[in-house]
């Protein structure tokens, strides 16, 4: 089975300031997909980044950007000068061929 | 941009009764989703379905559910007789044919009284 952990129920940040999100998976598969959504208090789902496992680059999207590890099948996301709108729930999302497997969450304040 | 859209956005039903939720997937995507979200807990998987068949479901899909691709645009989930327990967030989601991201819907709030 697949299993995707997110060990921060909460966190906060000064507006300007980086802030390092934790997710951990657990997956037998040898070719699979990490992703990071973004919820704000609309509730819609929002892709903020991609990782193919097959890659060794760090994928980055403008202020955003990973730390995947492996070996330690762990797949951080860092938010670099973080915005007010940046405020909202962060999952992290496992995937292959069919269904995302998603953690608990991460709900992220940026504080002004 | 192209968007996944769902409607309604909200619903607020009986239980007992039947719902509908209607979405209209991203037009080249071929591999269509739905999740469920209960209010505070994460996203839950509940079926896939390409080639106009189901090909994968959770243990949540019980006989309650049916999807259905009707025409070449929408793509729907049918609650038969809804439950107390059926209350929550249900996004439909998107995929290309070699692309694995998922897009997701802005998702429809529903609320079984």
């Amino acid at each position: 089975a697949q299993t995707v952990t997110q060990s921060q129920p909460e966190m906060s940040v000064q507006e300007a300031e980086t802030v390092t999100l934790s997710c951990t998976y657990d997956t037998s598969e040898s070719n699979y997909y990490l992703f990071w959504y973004k919820q704000p208090p609309s509730r819609q789902m929002i892709l903020v980044i991609r990782q193919e496992a097959y890659k060794q680059q760090n994928a980055t999207e403008n202020r955003f950007s990973v730390n995947f590890q492996k070996a330690a099948k762990s797949f951080s996301l860092k938010i670099s000068d973080s915005q007010l709108g940046d405020t909202a729930m962060y999952f992290c999302a496992l995937g292959g061929s069919e269904k995302l497997v998603f953690g608990k969450g991460t709900k992220l304040t940026v504080n002004p | 941009e192209p968007e996944v859209t769902q409607t309604p956005s909200h619903q607020v039903t009986q239980m007992g009764q039947e719902v509908i939720l209607r979405c209209v997937p991203i037009s080249n995507h071929l591999y269509f989703y739905w999740y469920r979200q209960i209010l505070g807990q994460k996203v839950e998987f509940l079926v896939s379905f390409y080639n106009n068949e189901i090909s994968e479901k959770s243990e949540i899909f019980d006989d309650q559910f049916s999807v259905e691709r009707p025409d070449g645009s929408n793509f729907t989930l049918k609650i038969r007789s809804t439950k107390l327990e059926d209350s929550a967030m249900y996004f439909c989601a998107s995929r290309e044919l070699a692309v694995e991201t998922q897009y997701f819907g802005p998702g429809t709030r529903l609320l079984v009284l």
